[in-house]
């Protein structure tokens, strides 16, 4: 079945360290987005793809890099400057002005 | 600049009534897609319901409806017959030209047995 999926469910980091969080999708998808969600704050926008090896920042990049090497695949890091990364973070893909498709969600933890 | 704004964090409804969620939004653009999404506690996003700028009847499916008022920049969400497993956080979205969404900020259903 084609999907979005994202790993790990739950990732615990540490202060200071990076950790990067995967989507893949075999929807064959052009567009690819990470979003941040907090409580009360809907979705917000981190950076978004629509190519290979092209992306963009959105509203809230600071503090995270991406790539897009493959079409299937547009990992997330959360970098140490990222100073409140405690959140849960969907990403999602689409097809030229097609309705979205989820991935089942990372929370995100730092201990 | 494109808004999307939802007014209601919070609702509940009885089981087996209809509920109304608002949502208005703000474009500029003159075409456009308007969706709504479901998320249960779980965290995944569920689509419910597309209405596209230019159609002119208001999208249904199933239990879920979209009212459409185009004047009035309103895209609000109608579940009819409430059930147990409608409880759930529900956003409204839009998007303008181009691939990105807008997302509101969502509203909390709990349906009441």
């Amino acid at each position: 079945d084609g999907g979005i999926t994202q790993s790990p469910k739950y990732l615990f980091r540490k202060e200071g360290q990076n950790v990067t969080l995967s989507c893949e999708q075999n929807l064959n998808h052009d567009a690819m987005y990470w979003y941040r969600q907090d409580p009360g704050q809907g979705l917000r926008l981190i950076y978004y793809s629509q190519i290979v090896n092209d992306f963009q920042k959105g509203d809230i990049a600071e503090g995270y890099s991406v790539s897009r090497e493959k079409k299937e695949s547009f990992p997330l890091t959360v970098t140490s400057a990222q100073k409140n990364p405690t959140a849960f973070y969907l990403c999602a893909s689409s097809f030229r002005g097609e309705g979205y498709t989820f991935g089942s969600g990372t929370r995100l933890t730092v201990v | 600049a494109q808004k999307i704004t939802q007014t209601q964090p919070g609702m509940f409804v009885q089981e087996k009534e209809a509920v109304t969620l608002d949502c208005t939004y703000d474009t500029s653009d003159q075409s456009y897609g308007l969706f709504w999404y479901k998320q249960p506690s779980s965290g995944e996003m569920i689509f419910l319901i597309y209405q596209g700028s230019y159609d002119e009847q208001n999208a249904t499916e199933g239990r879920y409806s979209l009212n459409f008022q185009k004047a009035r920049k309103s895209a609000n969400l109608v579940i009819s017959a409430s059930q147990l497993g409608d409880s759930a956080m529900y956003f409204c979205a839009m998007r303008p030209t181009g691939n990105q969404f807008y997302f509101g900020t969502g509203t909390s259903l709990t349906v009441i047995p």
